[in-house]
Parts: structure tokens; C-alpha cells; sequence
């Protein structure tokens, strides 16, 4: 079978750092995708590990454990535009699977 | 590039009707998918094609139909709407076959069946 955990809502102030970890269960695992949506609007790609280790774009960085099935999405110098829903995505063959989010309020 | 259009942006249909989502891409994109998402839920897959002429079940396929006649088009047929299949559709779409590679996604059609 397959499973995906993420935090449901998270809740940081401006200029902080976050983390949101997920785990995974998925039967043929190629790599994990990280999406963000603002409300009312359509998801867009954010980072995608295949290997293990860290990748980094800007403010925003991403981590997978292949062993352990977890990953997680590190985003600092937190600004306002960044309160959002953010998915962690694992990739199956041809298929992503999408959890429910994690909603991520940004305070001043 | 007008990237993945879809249409249309908002609709509302009796129980038991049909009706077809329009999705576009004009970026020569072989892998397409729709999904839908519920609040609290996510997004689920319900079909997705890697190329013109072939299609494939997502998770949540029962009621919807698909065919990808063109690499541009891929539209997403309502059988006969259910109450249960109010939700926001979404297409997106892929340069290549693995889903690894980014996915851009349309704008999104807000379907509601009462």
C-alpha cells in the first residue's frame, strides 16, 4: 500500500525558519517532489530529490532519506508571500502521490 | 507559451449530467494528468497519458473518462455527475515521461454538481 504523512499546519513568523518533514510509503519509489499553492491558485514546482542529501534553491531547500522513507522542505528568511499549502509529492512509476499539505501560516 | 489552459474556469451541473474539462499545453509536453482536489484531501490522481494515443488509471478513476488524441489535449469526461464528484480539476502537464520533471499545472476548474 502507500502513505504519506505531513504536518496538517505549521505557523512561523517573518524572517524564521521552517521545517516540514514527510514520511512516505509507496511501492516503487523513484524520488520525492515538493509543490506549494496559495490559496485559490495552482501548484507549482518547488524542488525534487532523487538521491540522497540536500538539494538547494534560494531560500528554499529539500532533503531525502531513501532509507528512512522521509524527507523534508527547509524554507528560511520566511516572508509573508511564502503562507501557503506545500506538498511533498513521492514518485511512483509515472505517477506522483500528493497528501493532503501542509498549510503553512507566515506572521509578522 | 500559454503553458496548460483548461476550461472552463467554473461550472455547475444538475446530477446525472455530462460534460467534458477542456485542458491545453502548447509546450510539446508528452506526460499530461488530471486530478482533483478536496478540501482536507489533497490532490488525487484520476488519469494521466504519457503520449498521444495511450491513457492509464490514477487512483480515483471511476466516473471520469479520458483520451489523448493530439499531444496538446487531454479532456476529462464526466459520465454522468454525482454530487460526489464536486471538486476543483486540475490538469497538468510534463516534458517528459517520468514525473520527476516539473509539472505545470492549469488554472484549475471549480466543478459543482448539485
Amino acid at each position: 500500500g502507500q502513505s504519506l504523512e505531513q504536518p496538517s499546519e505549521v505557523t512561523a513568523v517573518e524572517g524564521a525558519i521552517v521545517q516540514i518533514n514527510c514520511t512516505y510509503q509507496t511501492s516503487g519509489f523513484y524520488g520525492l517532489s515538493w509543490y506549494q499553492q496559495h490559496d485559490g491558485g495552482a501548484p507549482t514546482f518547488l524542488s525534487y530529490n532523487a538521491l540522497d542529501g540536500l538539494e538547494e534553491t534560494g531560500r528554499f531547500s529539500s532533503f531525502l532519506s531513501r532509507s528512512d522513507s522521509y524527507g523534508y522542505l527547509l524554507l528560511q528568511e520566511l516572508q509573508m508571500k511564502d503562507s501557503a499549502s506545500y506538498f511533498c509529492a513521492p514518485e511512483g512509476y509515472n505517477k506522483l502521490i500528493f497528501g493532503a499539505g501542509t498549510r503553512l501560516a507566515v506572521h509578522p | 507559451n500559454a503553458g496548460v489552459t483548461q476550461t472552463p474556469k467554473f461550472q455547475v451541473l444538475k446530477t446525472g449530467q455530462s460534460m467534458t474539462l477542456q485542458c491545453a499545453q502548447d509546450m510539446n509536453h508528452e506526460y499530461m494528468s488530471w486530478y482533483r482536489q478536496d478540501p482536507g484531501m489533497g490532490l488525487r490522481l484520476i488519469h494521466y497519458s504519457v503520449g498521444a494515443g495511450i491513457t492509464d488509471q490514477g487512483e480515483v478513476p471511476n466516473g471520469y473518462n479520458v483520451s489523448r488524441s493530439t499531444t496538446e489535449d487531454f479532456p476529462l469526461r464526466l459520465l454522468s455527475a454525482a454530487p460526489s464528484q464536486t471538486s476543483v480539476y486540475f490538469c497538468a502537464s510534463s516534458p517528459k515521461l517520468a514525473t520527476h520533471y516539473e509539472q505545470y499545472f492549469g488554472p484549475g476548474t471549480r466543478l459543482t454538481v448539485t
